[in-house]
């Protein structure tokens, strides 16, 4: 099993629709957790922190559910800019200095 | 705000051939990682440190090498570079916090090809 599954996508949405992607780990014990954006050919940038009591920023919410190991981002009133593969990353705590494990991205495309 | 700053955004080199690869990052942080992402196969950590003269291997560090002589500057060494480590490949940095809430902020990338 991967320590960080996602689905590759793509998810191809009308604009204004809202979308949600699902992540899982593997580790029980894992601590932190992120969503980052790349868009094609760039690098990783950070969109959010996911905490334990879920987070929101503006359109974009972020839920931990750490029973069923999964992390969750919900994109309300998609825009043509959120297209991009978002990244499912997290801390295992294993090894030292902040080892982050990252997912392999799931693809969003947003239509006209 | 971060700046990660990688030494080439193109580098196209021969088999064989030994090849460098420089990130310097301006926030004082303590950690600095290496990966090299390919499609269908996401980021895959090569090489990481968390101090000046510290290393520690990640998933995929056969064929190359790091070192770190400078806190701000972490570099990765392709010994002899073979055609299967053509790749685009990226530098990060992030703080050595407490609960590991710290996320990392990455340079914009060498596409690197071996021919």
């Amino acid at each position: 099993r991967k320590e960080v599954e996602q689905d590759p996508g793509p998810f191809n949405v009308p604009e204004g629709a809202t979308v949600a992607f699902n992540c899982t780990y593997s580790n029980s014990a894992s601590q932190s957790f992120f969503w980052y954006r790349q868009d094609c050919r760039k690098e990783p940038k950070l969109l959010m922190s996911v905490y334990s009591s879920g987070n929101e920023d503006g359109r974009f919410t972020a839920q931990l559910n750490r029973a069923s190991q999964y992390i969750s981002l919900l994109i309300r009133d998609s825009k043509l800019s959120d297209s991009a593969t978002y990244l499912c990353v997290v801390n295992p705590l294993t090894g030292g200095g902040n080892k982050l494990t990252f997912g392999t991205g799931t693809q969003l495309k947003v239509e006209l | 705000d971060v700046k990660v700053t990688q030494s080439s955004r193109y580098l196209v080199k021969r088999t064989g051939e030994k090849v460098f690869l420089e990130c310097v990052q301006d926030m004082d942080h303590e950690n600095m990682f290496w990966y090299r992402q390919d499609p269908g196969l996401g980021l895959r950590l090569i090489y990481f440190s968390y101090d000046v003269k510290m290393k520690e291997k990640g998933d995929i560090p056969e064929g190359y090498s790091v070192s770190r002589e400078k806190k701000e500057r972490f570099s990765l060494i392709l010994e002899s570079a073979s055609t299967n480590q053509t790749s685009m490949y990226l530098c990060a940095s992030s703080l050595l916090g407490q609960a590991s809430f710290q996320p990392q902020h990455f340079g914009d990338g060498t596409r690197l090809s071996i021919l």
